[in-house]
């Protein structure tokens, strides 16, 4: 069976820090990754997405960047976190073509800025 | 514009008290939509994909329903266990194809 693993959990970090968030996905090959932020009184908003090692797509404009370096690895970075990046990130990944493929969703991590 | 509306934001029942969620959405032609629980401070689960008008599915107490214009998520006899946050999500032609488009949610609590 898959399995979807994000960490930290949960990160304080006051801003003008770097960031880094880890997704790994063990079970499958070949996945594709999201990563969705979800912010009070919002729903989840698509980041990035890639569908292949090296194959980044950006939804949003924003201050953050993706990585995938590996096959199931994705890396979401930022080199220096504003307010307005604090929320719950969330990990995704599907198989398929992408189209009504169904995402299935890490644990999350909690990101404070201060 | 938002492309998709859940309502009611929140819904408080008694347990056993049956009860629909409306999921509206508005896209230029719907490749899917998605039904998910979450609970607090997890990750969303999946529930279900709809793909055309008419279809059904259902999973224990709770199934889903699609129209051309909403999907509704009616749980029958519900327990405190369901108590969680409802999201809808639809996946539309107009972007990547891989986007999700998720509503705000609806919180969910069923008292004993």
């Amino acid at each position: 069976s898959q399995t979807i693993h994000q960490w930290p959990a949960t990160l304080v970090q006051p801003v003008g820090s770097p960031l880094s968030l880890e997704c790994t996905v063990e079970g499958t090959s070949n996945p594709n990754l999201y990563w969705y932020r979800q912010a009070a009184g919002r729903g989840l908003q698509l980041l990035f997405y890639s569908v292949g090692i090296g194959q980044i797509s950006s939804e949003v404009p924003q201050n953050l960047s993706a990585s995938r370096p590996q096959d199931r690895q994705f890396i979401l970075s930022s080199k220096k976190l504003l307010l307005s990046d604090s929320g719950f990130y969330l990990c995704a990944w599907s198989v398929g073509t992408g189209f009504t493929d169904t995402q299935y969703f890490g644990p999350g991590t909690r990101l404070t800025v201060l | 514009e938002d492309q998709v509306t859940q309502s009611p934001e929140a819904l408080r029942l008694q347990e056993g008290e049956s009860s629909s969620l409306n999921c509206s959405y508005t896209v230029s032609g719907l490749r899917g939509l998605f039904w998910y629980r979450q609970d607090p401070g997890k990750g969303p689960e999946f529930l279900f994909t709809l793909y055309s008008a008419g279809e059904e599915k259902e999973k224990e107490r709770l199934k889903a329903t699609l129209t051309k214009k909403e999907s509704f998520l009616h749980i029958t006899a519900p327990k405190p266990e369901d108590s969680a946050t409802y999201l809808c999500a639809v996946q539309d032609n107009s972007n990547s194809g891989y986007a999700l488009n998720f509503g705000k949610g609806t919180s969910l609590l069923v008292t004993p």
